[in-house]
């Protein structure tokens, strides 16, 4: 079934502790996104890559990190951890540049950090 | 200024009613707009997305886009128990989502 997978789909993490958030998709799209979800501030953008290769900031970029080393991967770490990261993570692809880009999500990592 | 707002107001109707649902957009520029379905620990799945202005009809789901007061509104005709989820308006020229309306159809 085509669409994007993401791993684990829920972690408890201690404080200080590095974690990397696993994102695949088999639609070749190029564009891939990751979002934070946090009741009452729904989705921000944490970074984005519009191509293999390449990869860019978005609204909430500190203690995070993000890798593009091919299409269909798009990995986010966490450096150190720390509990304001607690969330839902959304990992999204789309095609950037052709006009409507429609973005599919996966089913998202719940994250808690103690 | 978000570049989109949504009050994120949880909104309850009776099965069979209307809902209505509403965003603001900050750039007249804008012209792509989506809205987004996300049932309880799910990912958020498109609905609908308008280009421009105008109203999109599907099936018991419409999508209004009003450039001239930068306003986009969903609204659901006989809502169902099924259709209790949270609805998300996002503008994609930006990639920005607002924060969502929690709707619960009473059956």
């Amino acid at each position: 079934i085509a669409g994007i997978t993401q791993a684990p789909t829920s972690q408890i993490l201690a404080a200080g502790r590095r974690m990397t958030l696993r994102c695949t998709q088999d639609m070749r799209h190029n564009a891939m996104y990751w979002y934070r979800q946090d009741l009452g501030l729904g989705l921000r953008l944490i970074h984005y890559s519009n191509t293999a290769g390449t990869t860019g900031k978005g609204e909430v970029p500190d203690g995070y990190s993000v890798s593009r080393a091919n299409t269909d991967d798009f990995p986010l770490t966490l450096a150190s951890a720390v509990p304001s990261q607690t969330s839902v993570y959304f990992c999204a692809s789309g095609n950037s540049g052709a006009g409507a880009n429609v973005l599919t999500f996966g089913a998202g990592s719940r994250l808690t950090v103690l | 200024q978000k570049e989109v707002e949504q009050d994120p107001g949880p909104l309850s109707v009776p099965e069979g009613a209307i809902v209505s649902l509403n965003c603001t957009y900050s750039n007249s520029a804008f012209q792509y707009f989506m809205w987004y379905r996300q049932y309880s620990r799910k990912g958020p799945e498109l609905l609908m997305y308008t280009y421009s202005s105008g109203n999109k009809e599907d099936g018991r789901f419409t999508a209004q886009v009003d450039k001239s007061s930068k306003y986009i509104s969903l609204f659901i005709r006989d809502s169902q128990p099924s259709d209790s989820a949270t609805y998300l308006c996002a503008t994609l020229n930006r990639l920005a989502f607002g924060k969502g309306n929690q709707v619960v159809v009473i059956p």
